[in-house]
């Protein structure tokens, strides 16, 4: 089993729509939760962090987390092309150096 | 603040060969890290240090090394280049001591070994 997975995509959705991108994760002594959004070669960019059960809002994006479930997502509204890169789920454990584990990412691409 | 910086941007290797990635931060964070990334694959970390002369494996270390001898830099050291090595090379950097704490990404360098 993938410590963290998310479904590769390409998610389609039209201008104007939400799109919604979800992440689960393997370890259950994880505390903090990262959306990264990469478009094509370019860096990793965090736009959202989360580190406690429920949703984090900030403008369009709001980031949901259950830990009860492992899963994590990210809903982004009023979808725009410029919104159109892939999104890397990221997952943190407690311990250690902090080690950070991601996903493979989503393909997020906005239909004008 | 610059943040993460690395260079070059583009390399191309012949097989066999070494060379440096060269890494340098300057918001004094203590932890760095050297993550590859595949085509369609996530970040798979090869090595990570947490200060100053302190450095230890990830999960891809083979084939890598790395040296630490101040804060700011953060070199990564490819020796006998494969093509299996071909990827995108990530360095990021955060301050460390707390688990909110996020990394941050230098603009990657672009490895091609023929």
């Amino acid at each position: 089993q993938k410590e963290v997975e998310q479904n590769s995509g390409p998610l389609s959705v039209p201008e104007g729509a939400i799109a919604s991108l979800n992440c689960t994760y393997s370890d259950r002594g994880s505390q903090s939760f990262f959306w990264y959004r990469q478009y094509s070669g370019k860096s990793p960019e965090l736009i959202m962090s989360i580190y406690s059960n429920g949703d984090k809002e900030d403008g369009r994006f709001t980031a949901q987390l259950n830990k009860a479930s492992q899963y994590v997502s990210l809903l982004i509204r009023d979808s725009q092309p410029s919104d159109s890169a892939t999104y890397l789920c990221a997952v943190k454990g407690d311990g250690g150096y902090q080690k950070v584990t991601f996903g493979t990412g989503t393909k997020l691409q906005v239909i004008p | 603040n610059a943040g993460v910086t690395q260079t070059p941007k583009f390399r191309i290797l012949k097989i066999g060969q070494s060379m440096t990635l060269q890494c340098a931060q300057d918001m004094n964070h203590n932890y760095m890290y050297w993550y590859r990334q595949d085509p369609g694959m996530g970040l798979k970390l090869i090595y990570y240090s947490v200060g100053a002369g302190i450095t230890d494996k990830g999960e891809v270390p083979n084939g890598y090394n790395v040296s630490r001898s101040t804060t700011e830099y953060f070199p990564l050291r490819l020796e006998l280049a494969a093509p299996s090595q071909t990827s995108v090379y990530f360095c990021a950097s955060n301050l460390g001591g707390a688990s909110t704490d996020t990394q941050y990404f230098g603009p990657g360098t672009r490895l091609t070994v023929l």
